[in-house]
């Protein structure tokens, strides 16, 4: 098992391009989430699906979306990228609630 | 609102010492409690995890921690460090009920030789 993969690694933006950040799991896991982590400020919950076709906000959902159309992929969408989403973004799953979040190892992206 | 805290951004302990990090957590409801750990460049993993049961939990690397409802706390022990300890560490919350997780925002741990 590949475990939680995630596309790019690395990216550089200017200010108003629009990406797409790749990612994918083949656990068959239901939950799947995106975070953000900042220095010193921890992970914060961008946003959440608990199955295909469901996809709920967290605590951070502004500037971003996401879709869920199948069990393995959960694609996260910037759009009019700006300097405040500079961050690092990590992609994870899980069975269940209460059950271990399996963490992909994260794309570094810069907003210039 | 829940929130977590953890005491402490940057903790240095001696190769073989005892490492405690702390955390406390605020919630209406008794939550489900996790510690991940990130090495450099890497994602999060899991070290122990708390929902119901017995409050003293066990984890991977040697790592425990210990729910204690009435000091709303899980504290983080390893009695004896090793310089592959060196790492973050996170403290999170899930509330029963809901799908989010509220992590801490994390200490370094640094092992001295």
């Amino acid at each position: 098992n590949a475990g939680v993969t995630q596309t790019p690694k690395f990216r550089i933006l200017k200010i108003g391009q629009s990406m797409t950040l790749q990612c994918a799991q083949d656990m068959n896991h239901n939950y799947m989430y995106w975070y953000r982590q900042d220095p010193g400020m921890g992970l914060k919950l961008i946003y959440y699906s608990v199955g295909a076709g469901i996809t709920d906000k967290g605590e951070v959902p502004n500037g971003y979306n996401v879709s869920r159309s199948t069990t393995e992929d959960f694609p996260l969408r910037l759009e009019l990228a700006a300097p405040s989403q500079t961050s690092v973004y990590f992609c994870a799953s899980s069975q269940d609630r209460a059950n271990e979040q399996f963490f992909g190892p994260g794309t570094r992206l810069t907003v210039l | 609102a829940q929130s977590v805290t953890q005491l402490g951004s940057h903790v240095s302990v001696s190769e073989g010492a005892l490492v405690l990090l702390r955390c406390n957590y605020s919630s209406s409801v008794p939550p489900y409690l996790f510690w991940y750990v990130q090495y450099p460049n890497q994602g999060l993993q899991l070290l122990l995890k708390y929902t119901t049961g017995a409050t003293l939990v066990k984890g991977i690397n040697g790592f425990e921690a210990e729910f204690k409802k009435s000091e709303t706390s899980f504290h983080l022990t390893k009695p004896s460090a090793h310089m592959s300890d060196a790492a973050e560490y996170f403290c999170a919350v899930e509330r029963a009920g809901s799908y989010q997780l509220t992590f801490g925002k994390g200490t370094k741990l640094s092992v001295i030789p």
